[in-house]
């Protein structure tokens, strides 16, 4: 089975406002994690990364949170805006080589 | 511009022949990937290149084949083995084993 996923499987937010997608995983010796977006008919697009030894790292608009004590990853989006609809995943890797990616999150962002 | 681009963006193909899908890479990375999603699914792995002239199977690379003669490709080749061939394929690359992947616009394959 998957050793990432996803809390829900959708997300409605108001433009404007903040977003959080959540993530968990279960090997607790993974080190390092990537949050992808992926739009429709698209391949994914690398968003923001994390490496164990850090417990928050921003960039443009967005803030990733991990929870090593509880296993846990989060994805912030300020601001959501419209261009923001698509599916989130977290990727974990499994070792050298190897993500596994969660089912993912669907972003929808109502006017 | 540097990236991945893979061909053609759709593929139909009818049942027990095999078909070929395209990967090429500008970014001199030197580890290359293909994974398989199903609607609403996550990604699977279905095969992994390291280095040139070397692979390794992932979760999922039964009725798959891939070849890597030269740095920039990583065809792959969905064989008339393979039992539910119809789904989207992300062709990735990355500069090592420890970091993002980059992916390409994908190849959707319909066999009937």
């Amino acid at each position: 089975g998957e050793s990432v996923g996803l809390h829900l499987p959708t997300l409605s937010v108001q433009e404007g406002d903040n977003s959080i997608i959540n993530c968990a995983y279960s090997n607790s010796a993974s080190d390092y994690f990537i949050w992808y977006k992926q739009e429709s008919g698209k391949g994914p697009q690398f968003i923001i990364d994390i490496r164990s030894n850090m417990d928050k790292r921003q960039g443009q608009r967005v803030t990733v949170l991990l929870n090593k004590t509880v296993k846990h990853l989060s994805l912030q989006i300020a601001a959501t805006q419209p261009g923001d609809s698509a599916v989130y995943f977290c990727a974990e890797n499994m070792g050298d080589y190897k993500l596994s990616f969660g089912a993912g999150t669907t972003v929808t962002v109502r006017a | 511009d540097g990236g991945i681009t893979q061909s053609p963006k759709y593929l139909f193909r009818k049942e027990g022949q095999n078909v070929t899908l395209s990967c090429e890479q500008n970014l001199n990375h030197d580890a290359m990937y293909w994974y398989r999603q199903d609607p609403g699914q996550g990604l699977r792995l279905i095969y992994y290149s390291q280095i040139v002239n070397d692979f390794q199977k992932g979760d999922i690379a039964e009725g798959y084949s891939v070849s890597r003669e030269k740095k920039e490709s990583f065809p792959l080749t969905v064989t008339s083995a393979q039992k539910n061939p119809t789904a989207f394929y992300l062709c990735a690359s990355s500069t090592g084993g420890r970091a993002w992947q980059y992916f390409g616009p994908g190849t959707r394959l319909t066999v009937t």
